[in-house]
């Protein structure tokens, strides 16, 4: 059973950039597509992007300028970076895996706040 | 993007009696391979979304067979046989047939 946990700080200030890891235990991080959604009450869930072990992402166009993800699988771990955060970047965010374009498996959820 | 839209926005629903979400997307969902990506998971209060069924109508494992999926093109609909208490929370349809991928508002099912 692949087991997802978000890291990463609770608070990030105006202007800087949020830093998220998600660790993958249960499984292989060379299976699936590893993805990373959030959840504002503004926006409801809202996916941001998606990674696969050989490389390949995607990027939701809303925010591919501000958005890096990228993959360790020495690690077994996969990583977002937004720059520019506002308030409006506030919100759950949650790891997420599956199977085409299913979402079966998902971390716990981590808030971040954007607060000076 | 696909938009998806979620009706009714709050169910409320008597114990044991059926309830049913309907979802809308703005273009058909069906992937040139011939699958309709619409998944529709369930998040109940403090937790993180579950997946309850993918591809219009499959169940995950472990998901009660008092859910069910149906529907096509742009018109889907999830179904409760009979509500029970652990059933409460946001439902929401989502579709990975086109990125980007997107979700529906959400429906909140309380109980009467």
């Amino acid at each position: 059973q692949v087991q997802l946990q978000e890291s990463g700080p609770g608070l990030v200030k105006p202007s800087e950039t949020l830093s998220l890891t998600c660790t993958v235990s249960g499984g292989s991080i060379n299976t699936f597509y590893w993805s990373w959604i959030r959840q504002s009450p503004g926006k409801g869930l809202e996916w941001i992007a998606y990674i696969h072990s050989s490389g390949s992402t995607n990027y939701n166009p809303s925010l591919k300028s501000r958005v890096t993800i990228s993959i360790d699988t020495s690690k077994n771990h996969f990583s977002l970076r937004l720059t520019s955060v506002t308030a409006a970047d506030t919100a759950v965010y949650y790891c997420a895996t599956g199977y085409s374009g299913t979402f079966g498996f998902w971390g716990q959820g981590i808030l971040v706040t954007v607060s000076s | 993007d696909i938009v998806m839209t979620q009706t009714p926005l709050s169910s409320p629903v008597t114990l044991g009696q059926p309830a049913s979400i309907s979802c809308r997307s703005s273009q058909s969902l069906v992937y040139s391979d011939g699958n309709t990506y619409l998944s529709w998971l369930q998040q109940r209060p403090g937790q993180p979304p579950r997946l309850l069924l993918y591809k219009i109508s499959n169940r995950m494992s472990g998901v009660p067979d008092r859910f069910s999926g149906s529907g096509a093109g742009t018109d889907f609909t999830l179904e409760i046989s009979r509500v029970e208490a652990e059933d409460v929370g946001i439902y929401y349809c989502m579709q990975a047939t086109q990125f980007p991928w997107t979700f529906g508002q959400g429906t909140k099912v309380e109980i009467k």
